[in-house]
């Protein structure tokens, strides 16, 4: 069975830290992979995307793909109070029919 | 910006009605989801559709059906509410293929009593 893994956490952070959020992954097929924050009782938000080895960065996030060792991470610079959600990591193949796995969601919290 | 509009913010119902959950998106995604969220269970899987009149079995399909007559509109149906159905429900679509990663709704909140 294909799995997201995910630390729940709570990971706690002081402000204007950097927060270090990780996911592993089991299945090879998974191409596309995504991190979502979720505010409590708010539906999940997408906020970054990767498809390739490598970094990508938008802002205070980078995004980490390692397909070899199948795992995806998140780092969130200068963290804010205002960051303390759960996010989501997902992956799923890029192709018809079939829908994102995701992991059970790590609770990051960041102090002022 | 793509928006996928849940008819309900909050419904309560009581245990062996029918109820719907409706779910309509703006943007002419082909896929659309059905996905319910409980504490330390995660995302879990309902159904999916891909194309309209189609549907796939997800995760936890059992005492769910759903209804795609339409593109934009993808319907989550409990034939028999049952307190194990409280939950948060949460709609998502997305194009062709998972290359955009999926926008949700705002999210069901279901008591059943």
């Amino acid at each position: 069975q294909k799995e997201v893994e995910q630390n729940s956490g709570p990971l706690s952070v002081p402000e204007g830290a950097i927060a270090s959020l990780n996911c592993t992954y089991s299945d090879r097929v998974s191409q596309s992979f995504f991190w979502y924050r979720q505010y409590s009782g708010k539906s999940p938000e997408l906020i970054m995307s990767i498809y390739s080895n490598g970094d990508k960065e938008d802002g205070r996030f980078t995004a980490q793909l390692n397909k070899a060792s199948q795992y995806v991470s998140l780092l969130i610079r200068d963290s804010q109070p205002s960051d303390s959600a759960t996010y989501l990591c997902a992956g799923g193949p890029r192709q018809a029919g079939t829908a994102l796995i995701f992991g059970k969601g790590t609770t990051l919290s960041v102090s002022s | 910006d793509v928006k996928v509009t849940q008819s309900s913010r909050y419904l309560v119902k009581r245990t062996g009605e029918k109820v719907f959950l409706e779910c309509v998106q703006d943007m002419d995604h082909e896929n659309m989801f059905w996905y319910r969220q409980d504490p330390g269970l995660g995302l879990r899987l309902i159904y999916f559709s891909y194309d309209v009149k189609m549907k796939e079995k997800g995760d936890i399909p059992e005492g769910y059906s759903v209804s795609r007559e339409k593109k934009e509109r993808f319907s989550l149906i409990l034939e028999s509410a049952s307190t194990n159905q409280t939950s948060m429900y949460l709609c998502a679509s997305t194009p062709q293929g998972l290359l955009y990663g999926y926008t949700f709704g705002s999210g069901t909140r279901l008591t059943v009593v």
